[in-house]
Formats: structure tokens, C-alpha cells, sequence
């Protein structure tokens, strides 16, 4: 059974510090990893999607990379700001899946200092 | 778009009352996803339906729960007689495609089942 975890659960760095958030997968056969931000009281934001073929995405300051056969996805986010704070989750979509369901991680909460 | 578009945002409601959720997906999307949030479990996909038809409802808890998609813009999550332990967000999302496409989120509904 595909487990995702992620760890710190939560992080809390000054304003302007780059950071890294990690996400571990138990089974590499995954069809894609999402990474999604989630503010408080609100739904989930896809921020990035790295398919299995990928080693990395990118978007502005964020950046996403994916080793499948250690079972890794890492979130590097440069120069933090306090618009950062949010949840970020990450989730994968497994090979054998007929097309739908996404297992999430539980999420790391940041939280950037001014 | 106005994106996916959920209602209630907040339902409150006494132990043995039926309630239901609704959901508007993003439109020309043709997959339909409800999730349920809680500390405890995290992110648990309940139900998903392609082209209106339920595809894999093996995570709907119980038989006190139904979902129907009676077409492409509109769909319900229903809870009859509702429970304490049902309390929890409740997300609906879409997307273009399954596999490879990012997921969209609607804002949720707060339930709290006294």
C-alpha cells in the first residue's frame, strides 16, 4: 500500500531563507507527484506536477524535483516571503490506479517570518 | 472560469439530519473528485466519476453516504443520518483528463455535526 510522508510537519523560517520541503513515497511506481499549497480555510492550489519521465519543474521561485527510485520529491522554495505561509502537500499518483486517486502526504506547515 | 465552485462553505447540522453538499465543477472538465479532510486521516478520496459516472467509490465510508453526478456541471455528496464523526472539510475537484493533469480544487464545505 503506497504510503507518502512528509517531513518537517512544520518549519518556520525568516524571511528571505531559502528552504526545502521533502516528500518520501514507499512504491516508485507512480504515474506522476503533485505539490500542492493549501492557505487556511481554503481548498488545495496545484503548484507543481512532475510526471514520472521528469527529473524537475519549475515555476518562479519554486522548484520541484523527483528521484522515482528512491522514492523522493523534494519543494525548493527560493528567497522565502511571508506570502509563503501556507500547507504544502504533496501527492502521488499511482501506475495501477485507473486514472484517479491521488494519495496525499499530511503536509508540511510553513511559516515565514518578516 | 470561476473555477470549481462548492456550497455550503459552512453547514452546521444535529446528529440524524440528512445533509447535502454540492459541487460545480470547472466547465468542459470531465473528471469529478470528493475528498474529506480531517487532522486525524488527512486527505481521503471518497468518490470519483469520469464523463458522470461513478468510477471507483471504494473510499465512501459508509452506506449513511451517496454521491451523484446527474450531469457535467453539477454534483452532490450526501449524508443520511449524518454523525459526529462525519464532522470534517469536505473538497470537491475536477480536471481535464486524469492521468497527467493537475487537479482543481474547490474552497470546501466546513461540516460540523453536533
Amino acid at each position: 500500500k503506497q504510503e507518502v510522508t512528509q517531513i518537517p510537519a512544520a518549519l518556520s523560517v525568516p524571511e528571505g531563507e531559502n528552504l526545502v520541503l521533502n516528500c518520501s513515497f514507499t512504491d516508485s511506481a507512480i504515474y506522476n507527484l503533485q505539490w500542492f499549497r493549501q492557505d487556511p480555510g481554503k481548498g488545495l492550489t496545484s503548484l507543481l506536477l512532475i510526471q514520472s519521465s521528469q527529473r524537475e519543474q519549475t515555476s518562479g521561485r519554486l522548484n520541484a524535483s523527483l528521484d522515482k527510485s528512491s522514492g523522493r520529491s523534494t519543494l525548493y522554495i527560493a528567497a522565502s516571503q511571508p506570502g509563503d505561509s501556507a500547507t504544502y502537500l504533496c501527492a502521488v499518483r499511482e501506475i495501477y490506479n485507473q486514472g484517479g486517486k491521488l494519495i496525499f502526504g499530511q503536509g508540511t506547515e510553513l511559516s515565514v517570518k518578516p | 472560469d470561476a473555477g470549481v465552485i462548492q456550497s455550503p462553505r459552512h453547514e452546521v447540522t444535529e446528529m440524524g439530519q440528512e445533509v447535502t453538499l454540492r459541487c460545480k465543477p470547472i466547465s468542459g472538465h470531465d473528471y469529478l473528485f470528493w475528498y474529506r479532510q480531517t487532522m486525524m486521516r488527512g486527505l481521503e478520496l471518497l468518490i470519483y466519476f469520469n464523463n458522470n459516472v461513478p468510477i471507483d467509490d471504494s473510499g465512501m465510508p459508509e452506506d449513511r453516504f451517496s454521491a451523484k453526478m446527474p450531469n457535467a456541471s453539477f454534483s452532490t455528496l450526501k449524508i443520511q443520518p449524518s454523525e459526529p464523526r462525519d464532522s470534517a472539510v469536505y473538497f470537491c475537484a475536477s480536471s481535464l483528463g486524469a492521468w497527467g493533469e493537475k487537479l482543481f480544487f474547490g474552497s470546501g464545505t466546513q461540516l460540523s455535526v453536533l
